[in-house]
């Protein structure tokens, strides 16, 4: 399977401890996202990565998450000291740009977070 | 401020007949839209999309048709079967940008027999 795949599918937590989560994109693609979704709602961009770098992070990543892509390939992101409110589907997708090519976002199965 | 706006919740139509399922938007800087379909305990698929400089775009049984005087678009499957249940998300996208997607809350498509 090529597609983007995502470890853990599920994790339970309680609160206060960190988890971090991974995401393995598409081998060609060179950029990758991060999206958080609740219950009743659709995706909402967290961040996202072109090759290894940061380009940008939403108002939503509070400074306990940090999100990273070393040699551009995986991307972990890792929330310190969950809260109840950190309770969502964590989305990665990835997607290849190129000269007159759209930029069609692949996503991943997503990690369930339950932060008891 | 929810940028695109899905105003139905749910839908359900009959197998063979049309699906309708609506996408209001409020920034004018988007210029390209897409459709998701997504499963329960699976990310969103990717269906269709459409750029502003076009007004229909189609794909065998779907077609988005966008009227960028109204920020609105609508997806359009015919004839509708059991598989397509679904959520559908709209999302839309400033290309000038980081091609970041927001996203509408989505409406749930149910085919019935």
């Amino acid at each position: 399977d090529t597609g983007v795949s995502q470890d853990p599918r599920h994790k339970i937590t309680k609160r206060g401890q960190n988890v971090t989560f991974r995401c393995d994109p598409i081998s060609e693609h060179n950029r990758l996202y991060w999206y958080r979704q609740t219950l009743g709602q659709g995706p909402e961009f967290l961040t996202y990565f072109q090759n290894e770098a940061q380009l940008e992070k939403s108002r939503l990543l509070s400074d306990r998450f940090s999100a990273e892509r070393p040699k551009g390939s995986f991307s972990t992101l890792e929330i310190q000291r969950t809260e109840q409110g950190d309770s969502a589907m964590y989305l990665c997708a990835s997607s290849y740009t190129g000269t007159g090519l759209r930029d069609e976002q692949f996503f991943g199965p997503g990690t369930r977070l339950t932060v008891l | 401020d929810q940028q695109v706006k899905q105003n139905s919740p749910s839908l359900s139509v009959q197998e063979g007949r049309i699906s309708i399922l609506n996408c209001d938007y409020t920034n004018s800087m988007f210029d390209y839209f897409l459709w998701y379909k997504k499963y329960p305990a699976e990310g969103p698929t990717f269906l269709i999309s459409i750029s502003s400089i076009k007004d229909k775009n189609e794909d065998g049984r779907f077609t988005v048709f966008l009227n960028k005087s109204a920020k609105h678009l609508s997806l359009h499957i015919v004839p509708s079967q059991p598989g397509d249940s679904a959520v559908y998300f709209c999302a839309a996208t400033d290309t000038g940008t980081a091609s970041k997607l927001t996203f509408g809350t989505g409406t749930r498509l149910q085919v019935t027999l």
